[in-house]
């Protein structure tokens, strides 16, 4: 089955540092996929939708120059906070279509991330 | 507005026992509903998938029905385990987008 590989499941970062996620797809090429955030006992809200080649599309309210997105291939795609604050501490999620005729929609198994 | 709603908000049954999770949507057009089983500090796990057509879909001890006309669906878990404390996620899709609306979940304690 379609597997998304999330890394690293967990990091610290002091304030003003970036940190990168990164969110691959293992045995299936994603051409989109897509970034959530989710604070405790909140929905997974969507922050923008990743496209292999392409910008990113960002939701509204989503910061593209504090939170960048690089789709460079296929099966990867990156997250990168950058100047980290501790607001941006959360659980970030990735997810990834395997377009078939019923498609998969397959998550990652998230990131914690902490700003001190 | 595309919208989906979950009850209960929270559940807190016996070891052993059978619930029934709700979940009320307002998506339009509706291609298909999801349900997710998401553990603490993980991502979502998919469960069932279900289209227009389907009403009713089974992955072991978790059963999902889904009336399109009233659309509503259900997760029904049956002889409960520890290890099914967890958030339970209706995603509904339209139809042409592969971006879901997703519910706030259920957060179900299973409880020895």
């Amino acid at each position: 089955g379609a597997v998304v590989s999330q890394h690293p499941s967990w990091v610290i970062c002091k304030s003003g540092t970036s940190v990168k996620i990164e969110c691959r797809s293992l045995d299936f090429q994603a051409t989109t996929m897509f970034w959530y955030r989710q604070f405790p006992k909140q929905s997974l809200m969507l922050m923008a939708t990743s496209n292999e080649g392409s910008k990113a599309t960002y939701e509204q309210g989503v910061e593209k120059d504090k939170f960048l997105i690089n789709h460079a291939s296929l099966t990867l795609s990156t997250l990168t906070v950058t100047s980290a604050h501790p607001e941006d501490s959360s659980f970030y999620i990735c997810s990834a279509i395997l377009e078939t005729a019923n498609y998969g929609y397959t998550f990652g198994s998230g990131t914690r991330l902490t700003v001190v | 507005k595309n919208q989906v709603e979950q009850s209960p908000q929270s559940l807190i049954i016996l070891e052993g026992k059978n619930c029934t999770l709700q979940c009320n949507y307002t998506v339009s057009p509706f291609s298909n509903l999801r349900w997710y089983k998401q553990d603490t500090g993980r991502g979502p796990v998919s469960l069932t998938i279900m289209t227009f057509s389907e009403n009713t879909k089974s992955n072991g001890r978790y059963t999902a029905t889904l009336d399109a006309d009233t659309k509503q669906s259900s997760l029904h878990i049956t002889a409960s385990q520890l290890s099914d404390s967890a958030s339970y996620i209706c995603v509904v899709f339209s139809g042409g987008s592969y971006i879901p609306t997703f519910g706030r979940g259920t957060s179900l304690i299973v409880h020895p």
